[in-house]
């Protein structure tokens, strides 16, 4: 059984148009991050979040951490073509840094 | 900015060879990873690290070793490399204690196969 669980697995969306990516767990987690990973490089972290409702922008990105710290979201708002990617999240239940990691929304943006 | 480096971005060897893969850090980090990441599968963790000469099992470590004899140098070794060994292979380092909050700094990977 997968600890996170993500969704949707795959998006294929027009340039312009909104998304939201989810990420859900039945445990408590101390922090969580999300990451974007591109073909043939390593995933780059883009967000943590630790306190539960926090709501974090970075950009056109949103993220939302849920209440009770077990699940948490990533929208974007008129997604442009360089946010094709493998969007990853990871959950320290510890904060020891040894993540459990979803696997992964992938992301296509067409022009 | 932090700084992961890999030593080999793409390497191919032959089933029964030893292999040797190198990872350093830049930023003095105490805990350092390594996963593998399999279409389907995720990223998994095989071993980590949290001091130098320390070294824990993760949830794969069947058929891999590490060596951290150095704080900033995480090594994986498969003694005797297996076509099931074929993957990507992802280094990553972060900080511990009040200073870590659980985000992972990863290296750019390295891509083995075996034959």
């Amino acid at each position: 059984t997968q600890l996170l669980e993500q969704s949707p697995q795959f998006l294929s969306i027009q340039e312009g148009e909104n998304l939201t990516v989810y990420c859900n767990s039945s445990s408590v987690f101390s922090s969580l991050q999300w990451y974007r990973q591109e073909p043939g490089e390593g995933p780059v972290l883009l967000v943590t979040v630790v306190t539960g409702g926090e709501v974090k922008k970075l950009k056109r990105l949103t993220f939302q951490f849920g209440d009770a710290r077990k699940d948490s979201s990533l929208h974007i708002t008129a997604a442009q073509p360089g946010d094709t990617g493998l969007y990853l999240c990871a959950g320290d239940r510890t904060n020891a840094g040894k993540s459990t990691f979803g696997d992964g929304t992938t992301l296509t943006v067409k022009p | 900015d932090v700084k992961v480096t890999q030593s080999s971005r793409y390497l191919v060897k032959r089933t029964g060879e030893k292999v040797f893969l190198e990872c350093v850090q830049d930023m003095d980090h105490e805990n350092m990873f390594w996963y593998r990441q399999d279409p389907g599968l995720g990223l998994r963790l095989i071993y980590f690290s949290y001091d130098v000469k320390m070294k824990e099992k993760g949830d794969i470590p069947e058929g891999y070793s590490v060596s951290r004899e150095k704080k900033e140098r995480f090594s994986l070794i498969l003694e005797s490399a297996s076509t099931n060994q074929t993957s990507m292979y992802l280094c990553a380092s972060s900080p511990a204690g009040l200073a870590g909050t659980g985000e992972l700094f990863f290296g750019e990977g390295s891509r083995l196969t075996v034959l």
